[in-house]
């Protein structure tokens, strides 16, 4: 079966630094993305990554072990507005995104 | 670039009413469209995926005769929730994607709120 495991919610403080971990079973394999998704509103993009390794994009990196079916997001100078649900969704052999429930991730002051 | 929208954004309906709900591509050609349902703090669930001009694919559990998704164009596709009842109160959002790209670009969502 498919499966997608990350944490159900997170808290951290804001101007800190968060790692959200995500590992996964699919069948196939073809890239594993990253949403943003705030309470009421629809996921918007974040990442994709195809090859292991780490992305960095300004406050966000977002890395890739496939051989060991494991992602992470990092998110760095943590923001009051980072306050969201995390998705973590790879993309299995049918080109599908399968979803995982998401981390809520909580930013205090 | 790649922006989809989503009419109505919120609906109240009485049950036993339809309600349909459009999305569209305003800068690219979606040649497959997906609809999710969200419930209330939970993950993401795929309903259908359709293809322009070819019947939806609906996930297991999903009743076609229920929601009806039509995806007539490249910019355009709607679904339908027929009868709808209070159960079927939930967030409604669409994604597009083009070519052979995985990225898929959401709709905003629609709220529907059967009483």
């Amino acid at each position: 079966g498919q499966n997608i495991d990350q944490p159900t919610e997170m808290t951290a403080t804001e101007g800190a630094i968060v790692q959200i971990n995500c590992t996964y079973q699919t069948s196939g394999f073809n890239g594993l993305f990253w949403y943003q998704q705030h309470a009421g509103e629809a996921p918007t993009f974040l990442s994709y990554n195809v090859l292991d390794g780490l992305e960095e994009k300004g406050r966000f990196s977002s890395f890739l072990s496939r051989s060991k079916g494991y992602s992470y997001l990092l998110l760095k100078e943590l923001q009051m507005k980072d306050s969201a649900s995390y998705l973590c969704a790879p993309v299995d052999s049918n080109y599908q995104l399968i979803w995982g429930a998401g981390t809520k991730l909580i930013i205090k002051p | 670039g790649a922006v989809v929208s989503q009419h109505p954004s919120w609906v109240i309906c009485k049950s036993g009413t339809s309600v349909k709900i459009e999305c569209r591509s305003l800068d690219f050609q979606a040649t497959t469209m997906f609809w999710y349902r969200q419930f209330p703090k939970q993950s993401l669930m795929l309903m259908a995926t359709s293809n322009e001009g070819s019947k939806a694919t609906y996930e297991q559990g999903v009743e076609k005769d229920k929601f009806l998704i039509n995806h007539a164009s490249l910019t355009l596709s709607t679904l339908t929730v027929t009868s709808a009842h209070p159960e079927d109160s939930s967030f409604y959002i669409c994604s597009g994607r083009y070519n052979s790209e995985y990225e898929q670009y959401f709709g905003p969502g629609t709220r529907l709120t059967v009483t």
